[in-house]
């Protein structure tokens, strides 16, 4: 039973670049969750999305940042025209409902050049 | 003031000793979390509790939701206990961290 997967779990792009961030969910979960976390800070919450929809996105910058999660296949964060300041961790985790245990996966580490 | 604060920041511990890492919190939740962030990155969940008290082997979490407070206690801590542990408090999936306790544990 393969747990919570990330890809890639490393990113090289240059400023301007898009990003595009993998996510696919412990099998039997619907509910997916990306968080941030910059160098030297904490996490940060950035959005909670069920299959086909966006439940939270509160804690997801205004501009260039976007995230879906499709009825077949992972769930995607996408961050396009990439700053030096995205440079950081991306988690994820998913739960199988709301308010159930959340499972994290490996993250990916973006670096912008 | 953080909605969640943990203490101590950075704590080192000798092989063996007893381990406590404190949260308080002062927002409303539906559940508290423990994570451990391991030295290569990657975060485990450790516990989600809303009440009372969990065990998984050594180590253990209780909540007190009165006081707003969650401890993490490690018993007969080793060098692989060694990370971050980090406190969430989650109120209906908006989830907001602590900055998170360095824990090193020497031989």
């Amino acid at each position: 039973n393969a747990g919570v997967m990330q890809n890639p779990r490393h990113l090289v792009r240059r400023r301007g670049q898009e990003a595009r961030l993998r996510c696919s969910p412990m099998k039997g979960h619907s509910h997916v969750y990306w968080y941030r976390q910059l160098p030297e800070e904490g996490l940060k919450f950035m959005v909670y999305l069920q299959k086909e929809n966006i439940i939270d996105e509160s804690g997801m910058p205004k501009e260039r940042f976007s995230a879906e999660f499709p009825k077949e296949g992972p769930s995607i964060l996408r961050i396009q025209q990439v700053v030096r300041g995205d440079s950081a961790a991306y988690f994820c985790a998913s739960s199988r409902r709301q308010n159930y245990e959340q499972y994290f996966g490996p993250g990916t580490r973006l670096t912008v050049t | 003031k953080n909605e969640v604060e943990q203490s101590p920041q950075n704590l080192t511990a000798q092989e063996g000793e007893f381990i406590t890492i404190n949260c308080s919190y002062s927002v409303g939740i539906s559940a508290l979390h423990w994570l451990q962030q391991h030295p290569g990155g990657g975060i485990v969940s450790l516990f989600m509790l809303s009440s009372g008290k969990k065990k998984h082997g050594r180590l253990i979490a209780t909540i007190n939701i009165q006081e707003k407070h969650s401890s993490l206690h490690i018993t007969a801590s080793h060098p692989r206990d060694s990370a971050v542990y980090i406190c969430a408090v989650d109120n209906n999936n908006d989830m907001r961290f602590g900055a998170g306790t360095r824990l090193t544990v020497k031989p």
